[in-house]
């Protein structure tokens, strides 16, 4: 059960875009089409941002999308805002019928 | 509207129990699977344990496994956490989570209540 990996941090300035990798192997990410993202802001609980890898929930921005290859999915951000600032989490299910999450990534709005 | 509500939280001496709830409202209980989630102090999510549904199914993650038990009482609404042998690492502020119907992912999350192991 190691975690999925993420790089520690990024950043971009307002209207860019950026994208956070989250690798696994093929027990969880690449085995499934079930991974999913999380936005937490400090002190907050963490919010859904995309389901199934590349689903969005009803009131997420579409600036927010998702995609997988292999065993390392993707969350890309595009035209960045200042309150797009927050940690994010990537998530997926296991072939021990767990889950795991990756170790977090801190984006920056410059 | 969706409401988890944890409770139970506090300090603790290492090696003694703990038993949080996460009250839920707003929604058909006994038709979802609950997960526990934690997060120690400026670390990132871990993943701790689901039950499923109706209670038929429970999985931890290793660093629980034989030490926490996740229990269900669907005529309460209520999701809860057995601790025990708590260590120092169990240190951590614990949410519970709603899997959505038919699927992997945690659509609605609880505020969280923070357990310090401690001596």
């Amino acid at each position: 059960q190691s975690a999925l990996t993420q790089p520690a941090s990024v950043s971009g300035s307002p209207g860019q875009s950026i994208a956070i990798s989250c690798t696994g192997t093929s027990s969880d990410v690449g085995g499934y089409n079930y991974v999913s993202w999380y936005q937490q802001h400090p002190g907050r609980a963490p919010k859904l941002m995309i389901y199934d890898v590349s689903n969005r929930p009803s009131g997420v921005s579409d600036r927010f999308s998702g995609s997988k290859s292999g065993n390392t999915a993707s969350l890309t951000i595009s035209g960045l805002q200042a309150e797009d600032e927050a940690d994010y989490y990537c998530s997926s299910y296991t072939s021990s019928s767990t889950r795991v999450f990756g170790g977090g990534t801190k984006l920056t709005v410059l | 509207q969706v409401q988890l509500v944890e409770s139970g939280g506090g300090v603790v001496q290492p090696g003694r129990s703990l038993r949080l709830s996460c009250a839920a409202s707003g929604f058909t209980f006994k038709k979802y699977a609950m997960h526990w989630v934690r997060q120690a102090p400026g670390k990132g999510l871990q993943w701790v344990a689901v039950m499923s549904y109706d209670g038929s199914n429970q999985y931890y993650a290793d660093s629980v496994k034989g030490r926490f038990t996740i229990s269900r009482d669907n005529s309460k609404n209520t999701l809860y956490l057995q601790m025990n042998s708590l260590r120092p690492e169990d240190t951590a502020v614990y949410y519970c989570a709603r899997e959505a119907v038919g699927a992997v992912y945690f659509d609605y999350w609880g505020q969280g209540t923070l357990v310090t192991v401690s001596s």
